[in-house]
């Protein structure tokens, strides 16, 4: 049962074309949700954490947002450089030390 | 800070070999993550450590898959013997133990090919 989904699978604009990442859980209880990107051939590198509907993260051209039942991840004006995978993640459970489960992530290509 | 180690970067075997990975986390974290993770889809959990004890394995392959983490510092991760599906980057993560955030630091992964 995939408790993290993450749309579209892979996405391409050109460059200054501003879109969004959608993010969707079904875990109850959320403790957090996390957006990492990850560079080919290099581990994901953490981005935003967002606790409580209505939050908003940002980082240069990224923002970050969550409802109760999803997170988005707008990138505004994207350039070349944004190019990337970019995960999500929740913890499973309650507990401080439950496991943090991945979506598939979204594989974005911006083009110049 | 160093970041998270991990080596080899790259593995080449044959189905049935056995193959092995290490990784040395950030100094002073106390939580280890060895993830799993196939061409296209997003890291999956194998196994999580608390100092050198096991907090979660259940997804672990436990006939071919084995894992340690003696003395609460680095660890090893064992494949004996590999299946073709095996094929996939392992993950090393670590975070401080006392982290409320749940922040992973990553490595930059080993690449199993299983021919």
């Amino acid at each position: 049962e995939d408790q993290v989904t993450q749309s579209p699978e892979a996405l391409r604009l050109q460059e200054g074309e501003s879109s969004s990442l959608n993010c969707s859980y079904t875990v109850s209880g959320l403790r957090g949700l996390f957006w990492y990107r990850q560079d080919p051939g290099k581990g994901p590198e953490f981005l935003f954490t967002l606790y409580s509907a209505g939050e908003e993260k940002e980082k240069e051209r990224l923002k970050a947002t969550l409802t109760k039942k999803e997170s988005f991840l707008h990138i505004t004006a994207p350039k070349p450089e944004d190019s990337a995978t970019y995960l999500c993640a929740v913890p499973e459970g309650m507990n401080r030390d439950d496991k943090i489960i991945f979506g598939k992530g979204t594989r974005l290509h911006i083009l110049p | 800070e160093a970041g998270v180690a991990q080596s080899p970067r790259y593995k080449i075997i044959e189905k049935r070999q056995s193959v092995a990975f290490w990784c040395n986390p950030i100094s002073g974290h106390a939580t280890l993550y060895w993830y799993q993770q196939i061409l296209g889809q997003g890291p999956k959990l194998l196994i999580q450590f608390q100092n050198n004890g096991v907090v979660d394995d259940s997804q672990l392959p436990k006939d071919r898959f084995s894992a340690e983490r003696l003395k609460g510092v680095d660890s090893t991760l064992k494949i004996q013997p590999a299946k073709l599906e095996d094929s996939a980057v392992y993950l090393c993560a670590s975070r401080p133990m006392d982290s409320g955030a749940n922040v992973l630091t990553f490595g930059a992964g080993s690449r199993l090919t299983v021919l």
